[in-house]
Order: structure tokens, then C-alpha cells, then sequence
């Protein structure tokens, strides 16, 4: 069935250094992705969007990056801050906006 | 502007009991989405409207869960006679008019949901 899944649930960077999360994705009809940070006791804010016509997508400080031929999809974070600590979650849209999430990769960014 | 709301923030109750989640969107998005986020877990949808109908009710777990939205804006989940498993966040989402599935869903804070 469909299903986004994250290769690590948890991720710990030095602050300054760059940041890779990345995703797996099984339903090859999928034409739009999303990434959203979810920090403790909020709702998941949207950073960055890709769809299926394109390859790399660039956003201030973050990059999506898609490889339809492996159905993989990763965020990478330049400069990781200690703001950027939160749980990441992939989403890939399945029909009529319903968004099927992975299971989050938290991200700990060291001083 | 303003995001979208939900209210209340937090809600205990007693299994069995019946509780009711507000979400205000984003004014002038005409989609409305519904999740469920379990302790721990990524986000699990429940149900979508567009306008006042919903298109998409395949995620309500049970009939004990129902959901409606009136006047094209604030919508309203409803579970009856609740249990423990019940106990997550709910969460809520809006989207701009577009071609459905291709805008995108922002988040209000949840409705952290407790049931005892």
C-alpha cells in the first residue's frame, strides 16, 4: 500500500554543519512532496515543496532533492542552527490534498 | 494574517464521554483537512471538505467519529463516546482555492486530546 517512510528517526548535527534528512516514498504516481517542521507542541509548519517535474528545489537555507528512479526524497538544511531542532516530516500528496506523512526524523542541533 | 485556530488547546475527558474539536482556517481557503497525530507519531488524516461537503471521509477510524463544516469556514470534529485509544492530537489544516491536491496545507496548533 502507500506509505512514506524516513531512513532515521533521530539526527544530531554540530551547529554550522549541514543537515541531510531523508525520505522513502512507494506509490511511483505521486507528483507532489512536502516537507514540514514540526516543533514541540505545534502544529507541522510547511518549509519547502517539490513536484514531480522537477529534481531540486531550492528555499532560503534548505533544498529539496527528488530521485524519482528510487522514489527517494531528502531535505537538506545549510548552516543547521539550533532553531532548526525539531521533528522533520516528509508528506506525499495521494489524491484530492489528502497528505500521507512519514513518521518524522528528529533533528538535535549541538552547540 | 491570521493561521488557523483550534480550539480548545487541550481537552481531558472521561471514556465514554462526547467531545467536539473547533478548527477556525485560514480565511478565504476553501479546503479543510483533518489528522490525528498519535504520541510519537507522524500524522494520520481523518477527513478533507471542500467547501461544506467532504469528498474524502476513508480516514475516520470508527462511526464514532464525524465531522461537518458549515458556511464554507469553521469546521467541527465530533467523537462519541470516547475511549483511551481516542487520546492523540488532533490537528487541522487549510488550503487556498486551487486545483485540489496541489495547494498547500497549513497547520493550526492541535487540540491535544486526553481521555481517561
Amino acid at each position: 500500500g502507500e506509505s512514506v517512510g524516513l531512513h532515521l528517526p533521530t539526527l544530531s548535527v554540530q551547529e554550522g554543519d549541514n543537515s541531510i534528512i531523508n525520505c522513502a516514498y512507494s506509490n511511483s504516481a505521486s507528483d507532489y512532496f512536502i516537507w514540514y517542521k514540526q516543533e514541540s507542541g505545534k502544529g507541522p509548519q510547511f518549509i519547502i515543496d517539490i513536484r514531480s517535474n522537477m529534481d531540486k528545489r531550492q528555499g532560503q537555507r534548505v533544498t529539496v532533492l527528488l530521485n524519482k528512479t528510487v522514489k527517494h526524497l531528502s531535505l537538506q538544511i545549510a548552516a543547521t542552527q539550533p532553531g532548526d531542532s525539531a521533528v522533520y516530516f516528509c508528506a506525499e500528496m495521494a489524491w484530492l490534498g489528502k497528505l500521507i506523512f512519514g513518521q518524522g526524523t528528529e533533528l538535535s542541533v549541538k552547540p | 494574517g491570521a493561521g488557523v485556530s483550534q480550539s480548545p488547546s487541550n481537552k481531558v475527558t472521561e471514556k465514554g464521554k462526547d467531545v467536539e474539536l473547533r478548527c477556525d482556517p485560514i480565511s478565504g481557503h476553501t479546503a479543510l483537512y483533518w489528522y490525528r497525530q498519535s504520541l510519537g507519531q507522524g500524522l494520520e488524516f481523518l477527513i478533507y471538505f471542500q467547501g461544506n461537503s467532504a469528498p474524502d471521509k476513508s480516514g475516520l477510524p470508527s462511526d464514532r467519529f464525524s465531522a461537518e463544516r458549515t458556511g464554507g469556514s469553521v469546521s467541527t470534529l465530533t467523537i462519541q463516546r470516547t475511549q483511551q485509544e481516542d487520546s492523540a492530537v488532533y490537528l487541522c489544516a487549510s488550503s487556498p482555492p486551487g486545483l485540489a491536491g496541489e495547494e498547500t496545507q497549513y497547520f493550526g496548533p492541535g487540540t491535544r486530546l486526553l481521555v481517561l
